[in-house]
């Protein structure tokens, strides 16, 4: 089935510092998506992207879409406490193979003031 | 007002035992999902429901039964319990069934002891 490898698991960084996070997988996705996940809370979209090499900015957060189409980064400049959380890359399959959701394992984000 | 609720938030009950957890969506969304995490954190797609009607059915055991009254509306019915259940139940909503935007409520975190 299809799966999606992301790394990394963690991240211990301190206040200001840039982080960096991506996903990658053997099938081509439709759509990338990136969520994060704070503890108690369901998962909230922070970036979409949907063409092929598309980079996109939300604020202090960033993205791209791969130009493969298999893979995607986040970037996070200048991090802050609230910051803290998990964060989920997501891949959506073509209609043909119904537009599911897959999830990356995600990566735990954790910053020290 | 939340715009995907769900119910109870937290549920303890003995294996064998059947429980339901209900979820709400106030967006006017079509397509409503139900999501599976693990205690590695790991999102997994159980069920998918575009205007009622089931659209995805990840092979998940039988015991779990999803309804949808109405398109705000998904509940979960899961019978004889098993300790391999324990986990946080996410119910998510989107606009259709084509986009992976999707919002989600605050889990609902089942104990099966």
């Amino acid at each position: 089935g299809q799966q999606l490898n992301q790394s990394p698991q963690s991240m211990f960084i301190q206040e200001g510092e840039d982080v960096s996070m991506n996903c990658t997988s053997s099938s081509i996705f439709n759509t990338w998506l990136w969520y994060k996940q704070e503890p108690g809370e369901g998962p909230v979209l922070l970036i979409a992207l949907y063409k092929a090499g598309e980079l996109t900015s939300n604020g202090r957060l960033t993205a791209q879409f791969g130009i493969t189409r298999k893979d995607s980064f986040l970037n996070i400049s200048a991090s802050i406490p609230s910051d803290v959380g998990i964060y989920f890359c997501a891949g959506q399959l073509g209609w043909n193979q119904g537009g599911k959701l897959i999830f990356g394992q995600g990566t735990e984000l954790s910053v020290k003031p | 007002d939340t715009a995907v609720s769900q119910t109870p938030k937290y549920l303890v009950t003995q294996m064998g035992n059947d429980k339901s957890i209900k979820c709400e969506q106030n967006l006017g969304h079509d397509t409503m999902y139900w999501y599976k995490q693990d205690s590695k954190k790991f999102l997994k797609i159980m069920f998918s429901y575009n205007n009622k009607e089931l659209i995805i059915n990840e092979t998940v055991p039988n015991r779990f039964s999803p309804k949808s009254p109405d398109k705000a509306h998904l509940n979960l019915h899961i019978n004889s319990l098993e300790l391999g259940d324990s986990a946080v139940y996410f119910c998510a909503s989107s606009q259709s069934a084509g986009t992976g935007e999707l919002f989600f409520g605050e889990g609902s975190r089942l104990t099966v002891l």
